[in-house]
């Protein structure tokens, strides 16, 4: 069964650094995001991406984020300078289409620890 | 008020029981609404889509109330491995693709 894949599982960085998450969508996909879950809370959109560019974002998406896609297959998330607070678990996650009409497929995320 | 809004739980029930889950939502323009499953750790896996007329899947069962802003779902014949948190997911604001998520109520199934 096709799954969306992300790497690394966990990653640990130093408060200020830069850090890029990695996840390559289900190959026929058309619609990417990105979502977070701070241990113990709800999920929270961040992204949303379709033809080449950010068709959604929320107000957690300032200006210390950014997403890229490559390549044909890969789709990233960066974070320029990360602080404590941005220690969750990043989830990508894919559709075929709108997700009012398609299912979302979430990745199995990415631990990310700042400390 | 909460987007998108359940109650924590834990629910515990024994293997066999009937459960029930309920959800409410401020936002009167949403169109898809979902229920997912996540395990401890794990990503959010799609359990049902939920339709205006209710629907069921095997042993979950569905319901929507627009009118009141309601979702609920009904599990019959509980097993251990139902054991998870169920999150209430709405489609987002002004029918775009965010998908806005509940903080997903926790069950509990035990032998």
């Amino acid at each position: 069964e096709p799954e969306v894949t992300q790497t690394p599982s966990h990653q640990v960085t130093q408060m200020g650094q830069e850090v890029i998450l990695r996840c390559v969508p289900i190959s026929n996909h058309l619609y990417f995001y990105w979502y977070r879950q701070i241990l113990g809370q709800k999920v929270e959109f961040l992204v949303s991406f379709y033809n080449n560019e950010i068709s959604e974002k929320s107000e957690i998406f300032d200006d210390q984020f950014s997403v890229e896609r490559p390549d044909g297959s890969n789709f990233t998330l960066k974070i320029r300078s990360t602080k404590l607070e941005d220690s969750a678990m990043y989830f990508c996650a894919s559709s075929e289409a709108h997700t009012g009409v398609a299912e979302a497929f979430f990745g199995q995320g990415t631990r990310l620890t700042v400390v | 008020r909460k987007e998108v809004e359940q109650d924590p739980g834990p629910f515990n029930v024994p293997e066999g029981a009937t459960v029930a889950f309920n959800c409410t939502y401020s936002n009167s323009a949403s169109q898809s609404f979902f229920w997912y499953r996540q395990d401890c750790r794990k990503e959010p896996k799609l359990l049902m889509s939920v339709y205006s007329s209710g629907n069921e899947d095997g042993r979950f069962t569905a319901q929507l109330n627009r009118a009141s802003q309601y979702i609920s779902l009904l599990i019959r014949d509980s097993k251990l491995s139902d054991s998870a948190t169920y999150l209430c997911v709405v489609n987002g604001r002004n029918a775009g693709n965010m998908l806005t998520f509940g903080g997903g109520t926790r069950l509990m199934v035990k032998p």
